[in-house]
């Protein structure tokens, strides 16, 4: 079955603009998790969602927010982007329950310039 | 927040096993322990993953000490496509926690 699919692949915005990343799961897996890697700070968690419901939050400003639509499709935005947003943002997708396993897609890269 | 500590590089002659060590010193009894390993410019890919014994599949080994502080991830034969960062996490559900990775070269 298909992966997770991450659109778009790479973009470029300025300083100040938002920013709007979409996530499609992996058929079935209702819960959808997003990280933040860069180079400095590794892969570092967002938040999860989960039947449209926040989940889980990591320690990121509230710049950062996300949403998870009924066919548990998700996206994360980023508002008055900084330098230091730029990053490969990751989204992966589970089935629910203790030791699942979570499946990445290839990202998306964001440069901020 | 269960953290892992992972040696930032490690180096393995071709064909040869590799020992890839992880601390989780702060694990909590139901959190499972995951192994994924990432190639440039890819998602991280699922390895492996246990929560209180060892475990086999195709790819690796996970060997998880008694008291579950720490963990190997064990390649038994160590190939060129196997040259990539390494993660070592621990799950409280569906959040996972990754430490910065062990990068692994492989020398033909």
């Amino acid at each position: 079955k298909a992966g997770v699919t991450q659109t778009p692949r790479y973009l470029i915005k300025t300083r100040g603009q938002q920013v709007t990343l979409s996530c499609s799961p992996i058929s079935g897996h209702r819960s959808v998790s997003w990280y933040q890697q860069t180079p400095g700070q590794g892969l570092q968690f967002l938040f999860e969602y989960f039947s449209e419901t926040q989940r889980n939050k990591g320690n990121f400003p509230g710049r950062f927010s996300g949403r998870q639509f009924s066919n548990s499709r998700s996206e994360m935005n980023v508002s008055t982007l900084e330098l230091g947003d730029s990053a490969l943002y990751l989204c992966a997708s589970s089935a629910d329950g203790p030791g699942n396993t979570i499946y990445f897609g290839e990202g998306s890269w964001l440069t901020v310039v | 927040d269960a953290k892992t500590t992972q040696p930032n590089s490690m180096e393995s002659n071709e064909e040869e096993p590799v020992h890839l060590p992880c601390n989780h010193s702060t694990i909590s009894g139901t959190d499972y322990i995951h192994w994924y390993r990432q190639l440039p410019s890819q998602g991280p890919e699922y390895v492996i993953h246990g929560l209180t014994s060892n475990v086999n599949n195709r790819m690796a080994s996970l060997a998880i000490a008694e008291d579950r502080k720490s963990s190997t991830l064990i390649l038994h034969r160590a190939t060129l496509r196997d040259a990539a960062v390494y993660y070592c996490t621990t799950a409280t559900g569906n959040q996972f926690y990754f430490g910065t990775g062990t990068s692994l070269t492989v020398i033909p």
